[in-house]
């Protein structure tokens, strides 16, 4: 059974990095085809892709956050971690970690919600 | 990146009914082309992937259609636990998009 749980801070202050860590069971991020990727959504908006990373290593970001953004893998714990530098109130949202299929994601975190304020 | 529209932005529509979602790419994507469910405070859930093909689990009353630059979500008959929102999401190439989302709401 795959699960998927995000966790870090709730409220960030502005300029401040947040950091968010996916912790998984059910598979193995050494295993050829695997990636898990993080998706955010602010209150009342739709779903905003922001990284994926892969078994290999290969890491991918979005172009409008590429700057900010940091994906990285611990294997033996079972662990992704994103870190985005520079937060701002409009990155309010609840952040969501996800089991990454060839098309789409499959498994899904149940989310945390980041409030950026001061 | 390619950008992904879906029609319409909400829908109302009773138990029974049969409910079409369309959702539309900036260019082609062929079938890389996933949807998924999403109620309040709950994590996407998906329902489809390569266009047409049904995720385990998930109901014979969902279906989906299309390639290239055009796609359709269909319920055949609408349960009382299908009412939320729906979102597509292309995966032809990165950064994965997703559409802005449908909500079905209950007549």
């Amino acid at each position: 059974q795959i699960t998927l749980k995000e966790s870090g801070p709730t409220l960030v202050k502005p300029t401040q990095t947040l950091t968010l860590t996916c912790t998984f069971s059910g598979f193995s991020l050494s295993t050829s085809g695997v990636g898990v990727g993080w998706i955010r959504q602010p209150p009342g908006k739709a779903l905003e892709w922001l990284a994926l990373i892969y078994w290999d290593d290969d890491k991918r970001y979005s172009p409008s956050l590429k700057s900010r953004l940091t994906i990285t893998k611990d294997t033996s714990k079972n662990q992704v971690v994103l870190t985005m530098t520079n937060m701002d109130p409009v990155d309010t949202a609840t952040y969501y970690c996800a089991h990454s299929r060839i098309v789409g994601f499959d498994y899904w975190g149940q989310g945390t919600l980041v409030t950026v304020s001061s | 990146d390619i950008q992904m529209t879906q029609s319409p932005s909400s829908v109302s529509a009773s138990v029974g009914d049969r409910v079409t979602i369309t959702c539309r790419a900036s260019q082609g994507i062929s079938s890389w082309l996933a949807w998924y469910q999403q109620k309040p405070g709950k994590a996407p859930k998906l329902l489809i992937y390569a266009a047409s093909s049904l995720q385990s689990g998930v109901p014979s009353r969902f279906s989906g259609s299309g390639s290239g630059t055009d796609f359709t979500l269909t319920i055949s008959s609408l349960q009382p636990e299908d009412f939320a929102t729906y979102y597509c999401q292309q995966a032809n190439s990165f950064p994965p998009t997703f559409g802005q989302g449908t909500k079905l709401e209950i007549k």
